[in-house]
């Protein structure tokens, strides 16, 4: 897990604010992946970026979720509006290239903790 | 629906016994991973496996991949109270770009 960079580890937001989290990549890698955890569950895969493109976004909710990955600096998951559903755990994943066939190993970070009250 | 499997969800069991966790899929899959995750913190790589039927040993733990590549197995022997945790499978799909998570198994070892 050393060396992908979440943060904040923990934040809590009312309904209706924003929740922003940060993911910085293993560095040399430039392929990260959102996932989302509830408690005591597996993880659901929400969005695949790489620097300035977005891959893959068949996980990601259709409102108030977005995900980017900018040239410069971390990758962010922003979530609109929240409500008490967003609560969750949220975990950064980075790879140096494509995983997928060659079963390359994506490494976690150590998550975000997101509760909405 | 899931696309793995996993079962037990959860299994609770005293130092020293054995166990095995099962992984399965209707689905093919080009490679298997298994973390283990404690409470706070991120999913950490076990073991990868990729060739089918293929079996790889780490310590006290086997893993097995399936012949036709759409089951795995974990298996732990004399377990202790430090294998306590969440046990998650993810596989890639034939074609796929992404890591697919099992629910997992929340494995307690009482001592």
């Amino acid at each position: 897990n050393a060396g992908v960079m979440q943060n904040p580890r923990h934040l809590v937001r009312r309904r209706g604010q924003e929740a922003r989290l940060r993911c910085s990549p293993m560095k040399g890698h430039s392929h990260v992946y959102w996932y989302r955890q509830l408690p005591e569950e597996g993880l659901k895969f929400m969005v695949y970026l790489q620097k300035e493109n977005i891959i893959d976004e068949s996980g990601m909710p259709k409102e108030r979720f977005s995900a980017e990955f900018p040239k410069e600096g971390p990758s962010i998951l922003r979530i609109q509006q929240v409500v008490r559903g967003d609560s969750a755990a949220y975990f950064c994943a980075s790879s140096p290239w494509h995983t997928g066939q060659s079963g390359n190993t994506i490494y976690f970070g150590e998550g975000s903790w997101l509760t909405v009250v | 629906t899931q696309l793995l499997e996993q079962s037990p969800q959860f299994l609770s069991i005293q130092e020293g016994e054995n166990l095995t966790v099962y992984c399965n899929s209707s689905s093919v899959f080009s490679s298997l991973q298994w973390y283990r995750q404690e409470p706070g913190e991120g999913p950490v790589l076990l073991v990868t496996v990729v060739t089918g039927g293929e079996v790889k040993k780490l310590k006290r733990l086997t893993f097995q991949f399936g012949d036709a590549r759409k089951d795995s197995s974990l298996h732990i022997t004399a377990a202790q109270p430090g294998d306590t945790g969440l046990y998650l499978c993810a596989g890639y799909l034939r074609g796929g770009n992404k890591l697919v998570f099992g629910a997992g198994t929340i494995l307690r070892v009482k001592s």
